[in-house]
């Protein structure tokens, strides 16, 4: 079962607004990835986690805050985002980090910030 | 630099037909895989096809075939039969290096004509 699940599918906030989106893998894979992708363009990777430890923050602003609060959960705190924030937020595991192993997707967050 | 370059933003396909979507990459690394994933409109992002570097073998899956030139750091994906449910957006990636990071192309829209 290749499955990542993300919740919610939508989300709408204000730019003081604090929310959370989830993700979650029942794979067994050690590696979860948080991407941003907007509208007709591929990906751009935020933040990598192996073995439940931060391995790469792609100098992502500290408006966004990775968890990994164990090896099937990723969560991603927003707080205090700008509109051009809005964007589809993907998650993403493979069975290890750094390895040749495909990245699983799931399906994506839609967020838009007012 | 890795880069991996898409050359056709958009193309399409009657339905029952063969079209080819081509890829060309850039990497000094001798050991990296190629991939192809497909993202329908407002839909999750999924693996097609995958292909080893030191494989010479092209990889197939089903109605899905890429031509793997590795000389001429070529990777295209051929779909054969076109159903409609293939419509989407294809994008082309690699990993390579010590971090093992996924480099997209730009993407190809594909539409599908009953």
């Amino acid at each position: 079962d290749t499955e990542v699940t993300q919740t919610p599918k939508h989300l709408v906030m204000g730019m003081t607004n604090k929310k959370s989106l989830k993700c979650e893998q029942h794979m067994g894979h050690r590696a979860m990835y948080w991407y941003k992708q907007k509208a007709k363009k591929p990906p751009e990777l935020m933040f990598v986690y192996s073995y439940e430890k931060l391995s790469i923050n792609e100098s992502v602003p500290s408006r966004f805050s990775p968890e990994c609060p164990n090896s099937s959960l990723l969560n991603l705190h927003l707080h205090a985002l700008q509109p051009e924030d809005s964007a589809l937020y993907l998650c993403a595991s493979s069975q290890f980090w750094p390895g040749p192993e495909t990245q699983y997707f799931g399906p994506g967050t839609r967020l838009l910030v007012l | 630099a890795q880069t991996v370059t898409q050359s056709q933003p958009e193309m399409s396909v009657q339905e029952a037909e063969t079209v080819t979507l081509s890829c060309t990459y850039d990497t000094s690394e001798s050991d990296y895989y190629l991939f192809w994933y497909k993202q329908p409109p407002s839909r999750q992002m999924i693996l097609v096809i995958r292909q080893e570097a030191y494989k010479q073998q092209n990889a197939t899956e089903n109605r899905f075939s890429v031509n793997f030139q590795k000389a001429a750091k070529s990777f295209s994906l051929k779909i054969s039969d076109s159903q409609l449910g293939d419509a989407a957006m294809y994008f082309c990636a690699h990993n390579a290096g010590n971090n093992r990071k996924l480099i997209w192309g730009l993407g190809t829209s594909l539409a599908v004509n009953p």
